[in-house]
């Protein structure tokens, strides 16, 4: 089955610099990548997804790019700021009947002033 | 629209009682499914059901039971609850179980056994 690994588990930045999350994952037939942030104590959100006909989505500040033939993606946040803390999830999923989503452990991603 | 509810949002147990975590969404989505999140290992899923009257099994299925009770509700029964079961269990839902769908998630139940 699919598996995604993601890196790294804590990160820490300085206000104002940019932030980079990366993920891979083993199957490729997975054509469908969503991040989610999660709010401490809140539930995770969708920021931004990416699917595999495209090599990268930007959305204001936020980015995600996609390597297919390296199974690799990454989520890129430029001019951070305090609202960004929060962990980040990864996932990956494919077209099915049956499809499920396979999430990342997530990034806990710190800004400091 | 309230979005997805889910209740109880605290529960303490003892090991070996029983209960049933309730989810129920009001976007007419498709799809639900049960995730427990616990440090350092992102989100596992229980279970999903695809539509109503259908279930499967996700990566963490032993321990659990679920219930596709109409196309707005989804239940997670603990039979017999353990110390490994403390975690925060999410409920969510999409349009579709297909590649692609948004998931949206409720707040979150935070569970403990002792």
């Amino acid at each position: 089955g699919e598996n995604v690994e993601q890196h790294p588990s804590t990160l820490s930045v300085q206000e104002g610099d940019s932030a980079v999350i990366k993920c891979t994952y083993s199957d490729s037939a997975s054509n469908y990548f969503p991040w989610y942030k999660q709010e401490l104590g809140k539930r995770p959100q969708l920021i931004i997804d990416i699917r595999s006909n495209v090599g990268e989505k930007k959305d204001q500040r936020i980015a995600v790019t996609l390597n297919k033939t390296a199974k690799h993606f990454s989520l890129h946040i430029t001019e951070t700021q305090p609202e960004d803390s929060a962990v980040y999830f990864c996932a990956a999923s494919k077209d099915s009947s049956a499809s499920k989503i396979i999430f990342g452990s997530g990034t806990r991603l710190s800004i400091r002033p | 629209n309230a979005g997805v509810t889910q209740t109880p949002k605290f529960q303490v147990l003892k090991t070996g009682q029983s209960m049933t975590l309730q989810c129920a969404q009001d976007m007419n989505h498709n799809s639900m499914y049960w995730y427990r999140q616990d440090p350092g290992m992102g989100l596992r899923l229980i279970y999903y059901s695809a539509s109503e009257g259908t279930t499967d099994k996700g990566e963490v299925p032993n321990g659990y039971n679920v219930s596709r009770l109409n196309k707005r509700e989804f239940s997670l029964r603990l039979e017999s609850a353990a110390p490994s079961q403390t975690s925060v269990y999410f409920c969510a839902s999409s349009r579709s179980v297909l590649s692609g769908n948004e998931q949206f998630f409720g707040p979150g139940t935070r569970l403990t056994v002792l």
